[in-house]
């Protein structure tokens, strides 16, 4: 079965350079949500979308943006990346909103040197 | 917003044994609350999730129970397996109708099945 596509699977950038992360839920999905993750360290709510409108908003920095686009995939825009920023990137996706299951992709992990 | 506090940190258990791990969640409001099995590097996994309306779940080696009064449940794995050992999280969230409310993860349990 088809499940959460994430690219790229690893990045590396500098410190103020710019970083796209890309999601593609499964397949029918509408729901989409972004998480950090460092090491160690649980899962921190980052945004998410439903049926391509901002729905909730964690602890996501003003240098990050996201958007769901109308084929549902959805991209998070990093910019003036800072050593901090270095982790897992999850994105998870579910049919129908929140309070149901939602399954995590492969990750994209970011480091900035 | 909500609060998953979970406990313990860490677990080791022979292989054979079972395994518990607790939540407390503090928004009452929560009505869904999945568990995650991650290995080191890997995505989080589902492996089973429970409704505020059922009391159990079970799933082969994997129950889950739920006490609404008092906020909190619970992952109980029995006949533990080496490749058991990951870090398991449980979380919380709120079904609302066209919103896409978060998922607040507790902060994980490492959990050891030794030979």
């Amino acid at each position: 079965a088809a499940g959460v596509i994430q690219s790229p699977r690893h990045l590396i950038k500098e410190k103020r350079e710019t970083a796209t992360l890309k999601c593609y839920p499964i397949p029918r999905h509408d729901t989409v949500y972004w998480y950090q993750q460092g090491p160690g360290q649980d899962p921190q709510f980052l945004i998410s979308f439903y049926e391509k409108m901002q729905s909730d908003k964690g602890s996501i920095p003003d240098r990050f943006s996201a958007q769901q686009f109308s084929d549902y995939h959805s991209e998070l825009n990093m910019s003036s990346l800072e050593l901090g920023d270095s982790a897992l990137y999850f994105c998870a996706s579910s049919l129908g909103g929140g309070g149901l299951r939602a399954f995590f992709g492969q990750g994209t992990r970011l480091t900035v040197v | 917003g909500e609060n998953v506090e979970q406990h313990p940190s860490t677990l080791s258990v022979q292989e054979g044994d079972s395994a518990v791990i607790k939540c407390t969640y503090s928004d009452s409001a929560s009505n869904y609350f999945p568990w995650y099995k991650q290995e080191l590097g890997k995505r989080p996994q589902l492996i089973i999730d429970i409704r505020s309306n059922v009391g159990e779940k079970k799933d082969q080696r994997i129950a889950v129970t739920l006490n609404k009064t008092a906020k909190h449940f619970s992952l109980h794995i029995t006949e533990t397996q080496p490749e058991d050992s990951a870090v398991y999280f449980c979380a919380a969230s709120m079904r609302v109708t066209g919103t896409a409310s978060k998922l607040t993860f507790g902060t994980g349990t490492r959990l050891q099945v030794t030979l």
